[in-house]
């Protein structure tokens, strides 16, 4: 099974900052990778597929990067409405794993 | 729109028994892997089960391996999951998720399935 380990575990900022979040994988997925964001009470919500697509809708301050291991979420200057806890998921391999998650918070 | 509307969450004894139901609206159903991504409270994502387009392939998680059966009927754009031998450990929100084998794309918005006696 491939693990996914997400860091910071949580990552305060303030409204305009900018915000780097990181996930490394046990072994190799390619590009085979996604983010979400999961708001309270909310579902999640495919925010980058493919370790760098932006989802429909997805706004362009919000970008994915990395390859192999490594990968980053970046949102480049905080919005009230991005403040919430975002998961990665590998799809190289079965079983699917998700990373623990980073809440980001103000 | 896509839309996912899962069923069938409850409260049910341990060892028990539940079926999650999935009604999927506003894209081609046979033409989409499907999904099941649950929640514990408090907890991260954890994927369950995938199945492929005709259900000639299902996977499963090893936690729930020969106790859960992911099931799927073209014809009605439902998606289902028989959840047996049921233990306090598989209290989660249940997501049904569009995709499998990939990223999915778009999330039901759950069902609460407690196991407590």
């Amino acid at each position: 099974e491939i693990v996914m380990t997400q860091s910071p575990a949580t990552l305060s900022v303030s409204p305009g900052e900018r915000a780097t979040l990181s996930c490394r994988a046990s072994q190799s997925v390619s590009s085979n990778l996604a983010w979400y964001q999961q708001k309270p009470g909310q579902a999640p919500r495919l925010l980058i597929y493919d370790a760098s697509t932006r989802a429909i809708g997805i706004p362009a301050r919000i970008s994915g990067s990395g390859s192999a291991t490594e990968f980053t979420l970046t949102i480049s200057s905080l919005q009230s409405e991005d403040f919430a806890v975002y998961y990665c998921q590998q799809y190289n391999n079965w079983p699917l794993t998700f990373g623990g998650g980073t809440k980001v918070e103000i | 729109e896509v839309q996912l509307l899962e069923s069938g969450g409850g409260l049910v004894q341990p060892g028990g028994s539940l079926r999650l139901s999935c009604a999927a609206s506003g894209f081609t159903f046979i033409s989409y892997a499907m999904s099941w991504v649950r929640q514990a409270p408090g907890k991260g994502l954890e994927w369950v089960s995938s199945i492929s387009t005709t259900a000639g392939n299902t996977y499963y998680a090893d936690s729930v391996k020969g106790r859960f059966t992911i099931s799927r009927d073209n014809s009605k754009n439902t998606l289902y999951l028989q959840m047996d031998t049921l233990r306090a450990e598989d209290t989660a929100v249940y997501y049904c998720a569009k995709g499998g084998g990939a990223d999915f794309n778009y999330w039901g918005q759950g069902t609460l399935v407690t196991v407590s006696s």
